[in-house]
């Protein structure tokens, strides 16, 4: 399996302009997750889909985020207008909820995200 | 609720010397316990996990985890650290019953030197 892929691998944008970052989980995983990563606060949670449902966007910064995941191969990221604070590396992991206990959740390589 | 400290940012450490990455969660109900590495300019990788049974896990590459109910902790150890072992890592937690949403601790970089 290719694993998670991210799209683009890095992004560099002015400030007020529209970035979309994408994301194709691994075939058959039904649960994605969207995260930011600083240096300053860490890895952040921005929101969880679950059979391609959004279940938890309370990590959303504000509303010039936006996730959509119009089918189970694939998701999308948007900052829209994107401000310089929204520099950071953006992963997508996926996992496999089932009936059983699992809950590991296989990482993306990331998309490094600068904007000036 | 979950919450996960880690409780060094930091840990030097010699190569060949042995090594405790320390962590502490809390929750209102029982958990499974995780910790991934994050090698540098890569995404996070699953080390470890606790879901059950056993309270020591042991991963491939000679790391060890040990869950302890009463301190609430899930620290890290390895006996002996190559350089290789240098990069961050991450204890998480997720609460049985839930859709699978992981709470991730700041983070700890290991840094080996020769």
């Amino acid at each position: 399996d290719a694993g998670v892929i991210q799209s683009p691998r890095h992004e560099v944008t002015e400030m007020g302009q529209e970035v979309t970052l994408r994301c194709k989980p691994i075939s058959g995983h039904n649960s994605l997750f969207w995260y930011r990563q600083t240096m300053m606060r860490g890895l952040e949670l921005l929101i969880y889909f679950n059979n391609n449902v959004p279940i938890d966007d309370s990590g959303m910064p504000e509303d010039r985020f936006s996730a959509k995941m119009p089918n189970a191969s694939f998701s999308t990221l948007k900052i829209q207008p994107s401000e310089p604070r929204d520099s950071a590396v953006y992963f997508c992991a996926s996992s496999f909820r089932g009936r059983g206990p699992s809950y590991e959740q296989y990482f993306g390589p990331g998309t490094r995200l600068t904007v000036t | 609720a979950q919450s996960v400290t880690q409780l060094d940012s930091q840990v030097p450490v010699f190569e060949e010397a042995p090594v405790e990455l320390r962590c502490n969660y809390s929750s209102s109900v029982s958990v499974y316990l995780f910790w991934y590495v994050q090698y540098p300019n890569q995404g996070l990788q699953l080390l470890l996990k606790y879901l059950s049974g056993s309270t020591l896990v042991e991963s491939i590459n000679g790391f060890e985890a040990e869950f302890n109910k009463s301190q609430t902790s899930f620290h890290l150890r390895k006996p002996s650290v190559h350089i290789s072992d240098t990069a961050e890592y991450f204890c998480a937690v997720s609460g049985r019953g839930n859709t699978g949403k992981l709470i991730f601790g700041q983070g700890t970089t290991l840094q080996v030197k020769p």
